[in-house]
């Protein structure tokens, strides 16, 4: 299996363009987040869902939204991206949503100019 | 509100010295704790968590809910083991999945 897998790896980005990072774990894992990385800051979490159909804000949502269709896909999107969104994306997945261990894809690095 | 503190941003030992890499946590309820590792270039990955009670890698971690910490220790550190570690509460159910700053481990030849 492939684990949980993200897309583009990379990318630049010009700023108040939108994107859409890619998120599919094979897993049927219940549960999926998104987190930031940033120097100095961990990881922080932006939003995440319980179970496919629901979704909630993490704890730093401004500017992303996401959906979750079905299971196996978790997208974040950039609506009108600026440079503080610049920054290294983690998707996880997890069993169900209670302290359950969280498997992490491979990141995806963004750059906002 | 819940909160991970890694008071250390960047630790550096000798290969063979014992280390200790800090995690506090402030938490209302009863805490699930883990400690995942970054090795460069790498993803994420669990090193351990405090329900296993586990050793991995020679590394151990004990919760101490008086002093409300999950230090994780070795007693004798590898090269291998420069990384970035990362202390977290993951109580994921009500999204309060909280990650410390990190603290990057260096271990010297």
């Amino acid at each position: 299996t492939a684990g949980i897998t993200q897309a583009p790896t990379s990318q630049i980005l010009a700023a108040g363009r939108s994107m859409t990072l890619r998120c599919t774990q094979d897993m049927r894992h219940n549960a999926m987040y998104w987190y930031r990385q940033d120097l100095g800051l961990g990881l922080r979490l932006i939003h995440y869902s319980n179970t496919a159909g629901t979704t909630g804000k993490g704890e730093v949502p401004d500017g992303y939204s996401v959906s979750r269709a079905n299971t196996d896909e978790f997208p974040l999107t950039l609506a009108s991206a600026v440079p503080s969104q610049t920054s290294v994306y983690f998707c996880a997945s997890s069993t169900s949503g209670e302290g359950d261990t969280q498997y992490f894809g491979p990141g995806t690095r963004l750059t906002v100019l | 509100a819940q909160r991970v503190t890694q008071p250390e941003k960047l630790l550096s030992v000798f290969k063979g010295a014992p280390v200790e890499l800090k995690c506090n946590y402030s938490y209302s309820g009863s805490p699930e704790l883990f400690w995942y590792v970054q090795y460069s270039r790498q993803r994420l990955q669990l090193l351990l968590r405090h329900i296993s009670r586990e050793s991995i890698k020679g590394f151990t971690a004990d919760l101490n809910k008086g002093e409300t910490s999950f230090h994780l220790k070795k007693p004798f550190a590898q090269e291998e083991d420069s990384a970035m570690y990362y202390c977290a509460l993951l109580k994921s159910g009500a999204g309060k999945s909280t990650f410390g700053d990190g603290t990057t481990l260096t271990v010297k030849p």
